[in-house]
């Protein structure tokens, strides 16, 4: 299984941060596990940041909520996050992941390298 | 939401020591626990899961324990691949999850 994020790498204050996971190796349609999005502040701790299921449900931390969207595509294999309303505090490596299955506790077991999006104008 | 709070925060130990890093949960996870290994640049790998079971590749040098609110990670022998930051992560509110702040390991 491969993950890899990929979109812009500096968005302006305000604006919306879009990026795209392209998943390998795995169908992400089939079901089994949720994908999620991880974010770290440079040189600062991870973040979770929320997940999908293949169902289309979603899960976000309580203080992202309001501003994040995620969304499932597949017939590309992807899945995406959007982040509104952004600031400089949203500056940070975005790392898309493969979460446990629902109730499971078996770890994020694959990610991807990691995408910095610096938000500056 | 379930807070983790890891200890220390940064350790200094040298090859061949046993270290052991500390995770504590705000609330019961029961094993909801995983441990991450990230180093400069990289994205985490996960070491360990439900607590105490490796993940596939790891070196048996990589222990955990615990169960509740508090959990370990034993790091038998040093080595110098191991300096590192660790981090651990709940999943017991699955499919929500949240990680401690790190543990950084340095080489003393």
């Amino acid at each position: 299984v491969q993950l890899q994020e990929s979109g812009p790498g500096l968005v302006k204050p305000s604006e919306t941060l879009s990026l795209t996971c392209t998943v390998s190796g795995y169908d992400i349609g089939s079901g089994g596990y949720h994908w999620g999005w991880i974010r770290q502040p440079p040189g600062k701790g991870l973040e979770w940041i929320g997940n999908i299921f293949h169902s289309g449900a979603t899960y976000f931390t309580p203080s992202l909520k309001s501003r994040v969207t995620i969304s499932l595509d597949t017939s590309k294999n992807q899945f995406s996050l959007k982040l509104s309303s952004v600031t400089a505090a949203d500056t940070a490596v975005y790392y898309c992941a493969r979460d446990a299955p629902y109730g499971g506790n078996t770890g994020t077991d694959y990610w991807g390298q990691g995408t910095l999006v610096t938000v500056s104008s | 939401d379930i807070q983790m709070t890891q200890s220390p925060s940064s350790l200094s130990a040298s090859v061949g020591d046993r270290v052991t890093i500390t995770c504590r949960a705000s609330q019961s996870i029961t094993n909801y626990l995983s441990w991450y290994q990230q180093k400069p640049g990289k994205a985490p790998k996960l070491l360990i899961y439900a607590a105490s079971t490796l993940q596939s590749g790891v070196p048996s040098r990589f222990s955990g324990g615990g169960s509740g609110t508090d959990f370990t990670l034993t790091i038998s022998s040093l080595q110098p691949e191991d300096f590192a930051t660790y981090y651990c992560q709940q999943s017991y509110s699955s499919p929500r999850y949240s990680f401690g702040q790190g543990t950084k390991l340095e080489i003393k």
